[in-house]
Parts: C-alpha cells; sequence; structure tokens
C-alpha cells in the first residue's frame, strides 16, 4: 500500500525566504506526482504535475522536482510571500490503471512579513 | 472557463439522515473523482468514475455510500442513515481523461450532528 509522508507538518519563515518542501512515498511505481495548495476552507488548486519519466517542473517561482527510484519529491518556493500561505500537499499516482491519488498530509505553511 | 463546482457547499444533517452531494465537472471532462478530507488530514480516495460507469469504488468506506454519474456529467454522491464519524470535506475532481491532471472543486462540508 502507498504511504506518502509530508515532514514537517507545519513551517514559518520570514519573507523572502527561499524553502524547500519535502515529500516521500513508499512505491516507487509511480505514474506521476502533483503538488497542491489549499487554502483555508477551501478546495485544492493544482501547482504542479510531474511525470514519472520527468525530473522537475517549473512554473514561476515554483520548482518541484521528483527522484522516484529514492520515493523523493520536493517543492522549492523561491524569495517567498505572504500570500504563499497555506497548506502545500503533495499526491501520487500509482503505475497502471487506477489512476486515484494518494496524498499525503501536507505541510501548512506560514510566511510572516 | 468554469471550474469543478460542488453544491451545496456546507450540508448540516441530524444522525441517521440521508444526504447527496452533487459535483459539476469541468465541461467535456471524461473521468470524475470523490475524494474524503478530514480535519487535519489528506484527502482520502473514495471513487472514481469513467463516463457513466464506476472504475473503482474501493475507497468507499461501507454500503451507506454510494455514487451515481447517470449521464457522464454530473455525479451524486450519496450516503444513507448519516453518522458523526462522516463528518469531512467531500471533494470532488475531475480529469479529460485518466492520465490527466485532477482539478479539484471547491467541496462541500458536511456536518453530522
Amino acid at each position: 500500500k502507498q504511504e506518502v509522508t509530508q515532514i514537517p507538518a507545519a513551517l514559518s519563515v520570514p519573507e523572502g525566504e527561499n524553502l524547500v518542501l519535502n515529500c516521500s512515498f513508499t512505491d516507487s511505481a509511480i505514474y506521476n506526482l502533483q503538488w497542491f495548495r489549499q487554502d483555508p476552507g477551501k478546495g485544492l488548486t493544482s501547482l504542479l504535475l510531474i511525470q514519472s519519466s520527468q525530473r522537475e517542473q517549473t512554473s514561476g517561482r515554483l520548482n518541484a522536482s521528483l527522484d522516484k527510484s529514492s520515493g523523493r519529491s520536493t517543492l522549492y518556493i523561491a524569495a517567498s510571500q505572504p500570500g504563499d500561505s497555506a497548506t502545500y500537499l503533495c499526491a501520487v499516482r500509482r503505475s497502471g490503471a487506477n489512476s486515484k491519488l494518494t496524498f499525503g498530509k501536507g505541510i501548512t505553511l506560514s510566511v510572516r512579513p | 472557463g468554469a471550474g469543478v463546482s460542488q453544491t451545496p457547499s456546507n450540508k448540516v444533517t441530524e444522525k441517521g439522515k440521508y444526504v447527496e452531494l452533487r459535483c459539476d465537472p469541468i465541461s467535456g471532462h471524461t473521468a470524475l473523482y470523490w475524494y474524503r478530507q478530514s480535519l487535519g488530514q489528506g484527502p482520502e480516495f473514495l471513487i472514481y468514475f469513467q463516463g457513466t460507469g464506476a472504475a473503482d469504488d474501493s475507497g468507499l468506506p461501507n454500503d451507506r455510500f454510494f455514487a451515481v454519474r447517470p449521464e457522464g456529467s454530473v455525479s451524486t454522491l450519496k450516503i444513507q442513515r448519516t453518522e458523526r464519524g462522516d463528518s469531512a470535506v467531500y471533494l470532488c475532481a475531475s480529469s479529460m481523461g485518466l492520465d490527466n491532471e485532477q482539478f479539484f472543486g471547491p467541496g462541500t462540508r458536511l456536518t453530522v450532528l
């Protein structure tokens, strides 16, 4: 059974800092990995999707990397801003026909002005 | 274009009652997913549809839960004899196909008193 872990559960940083959020998964037979952002009381916003054949994806100040063999992904946020404060979740989709996502519990990020 | 929509946004019911939660996917998306998110947890998979048929319902917790998608678009998640433990945010997602990025709705917050 696939398990996804995100540590730490919460992180507080000063504005302007570059930061890395970690995600690990136990079964390396994945099809893709998605990073999501969730604001309090809201749904999930997809940030980046990395296919299993890719090593990284970039969107603006965000960069996500994937090391499938070691079961790890990182989300790098450059020059953090207070508006980046939210919960960040990673989710993996297993290889094969089943397209359901398995999520971590998320990392709640607070960027202090 | 319009994203995934879910109604109602909030539902409060009493233990033992029946509830229906509705999901309108993005137009043209053939795959539709239901997840459940408890406080402080990541979303957990319930069921997904490819077209009108349930491709995988292995995440439904018991036979009080049922979902339909009769015309391959709108889906309804039905919960019979609700219990306090059913209280959670129910999230719906859709994708163009099983291999594509999943887009989430804002969720329905269900509270069972």
